[in-house]
């Protein structure tokens, strides 16, 4: 199995400041094809998951431009260029490249 | 409008068997990718089942035998059917899709408690 290490666990930011959330696989994310299925995943509580960034650097449909992704290989990293209130929550990082799919441990960010 | 909607979830013993229902509209579970992933109460999240490419599945190995994905095209419904619960069962199950190699719509999610 794909082992996802997310680093760091949980994190305390000030509202407006940066935060950076990293992901690391076991092995390479890159399939056959080229392709590498490494996604991102915020939960708030009390609600399930939503997509926010998939392939790396892609930000879904409706995600706001202060999520970004970046990494390849297998170091990965998702970054919040100024945080909001609303970005509270868990993270999760995700690999679709083989079964089983694997998720990261999730990450929490709080506000300082 | 696009969304799925599980049903189906409630207390169950130990041992006992349980059907999951996820109903889809605004799109056809026909032709995409569907899935089942779990969230035990305070933990992250594991992937349980996948459906796809039509009548392909896979299982994660701690519910392979136990549990069975599958889908009605008449009614867009996908199903999970769960046999032999025990404890380590005992989660909120999401029904998702899977776009981009990646799960880009959740349902609510239908509690499954396990207990005696």
């Amino acid at each position: 199995d794909i082992v996802m290490t997310q680093t760091p666990l949980s994190s305390a930011v000030t509202l407006g400041q940066p935060a950076s959330i990293s992901c690391r696989s076991s092995e390479s994310l890159v399939n056959s094809g080229g392709n590498t299925f490494l996604s991102w995943l915020h939960q708030r509580p009390g609600q399930p998951p939503r997509l926010l960034i998939h392939k790396i650097s892609n930000r879904f449909s409706g995600v706001p431009d202060r999520f970004s992704g970046g990494g390849a290989g297998t170091d990965f990293t998702l970054k919040i260029s100024r945080v909001e209130a609303e970005d509270v929550g868990v993270y999760y990082c995700m690999q679709a490249k083989q079964f089983p799919i694997t998720f990261g441990q999730g990450t929490r960010l709080e506000i300082k | 409008e696009v969304e799925l909607v599980e049903s189906g979830g409630g207390l169950i013993q130990p041992g006992g068997s349980l059907s999951l229902s996820c109903a889809a509209s605004g799109f056809s579970i026909t032709s995409s990718y569907m899935a089942w992933v779990r969230q035990a109460p305070g933990k992250g999240l594991e992937w349980v089942s996948s459906l796809y490419s039509g009548d392909y599945t896979s299982y994660a190995d701690s519910v392979k035998g136990r549990f069975t994905i599958s889908r009605d095209d008449s009614t867009n419904t996908l199903f999970l059917q769960i046999n032999n619960v025990g404890a380590g069962d005992m989660a909120m199950y999401y029904c998702v899709r899977g776009l981009y190699g990646a799960f880009d719509l959740w349902g609510q999610g239908t509690l499954v408690p396990v207990s005696s």
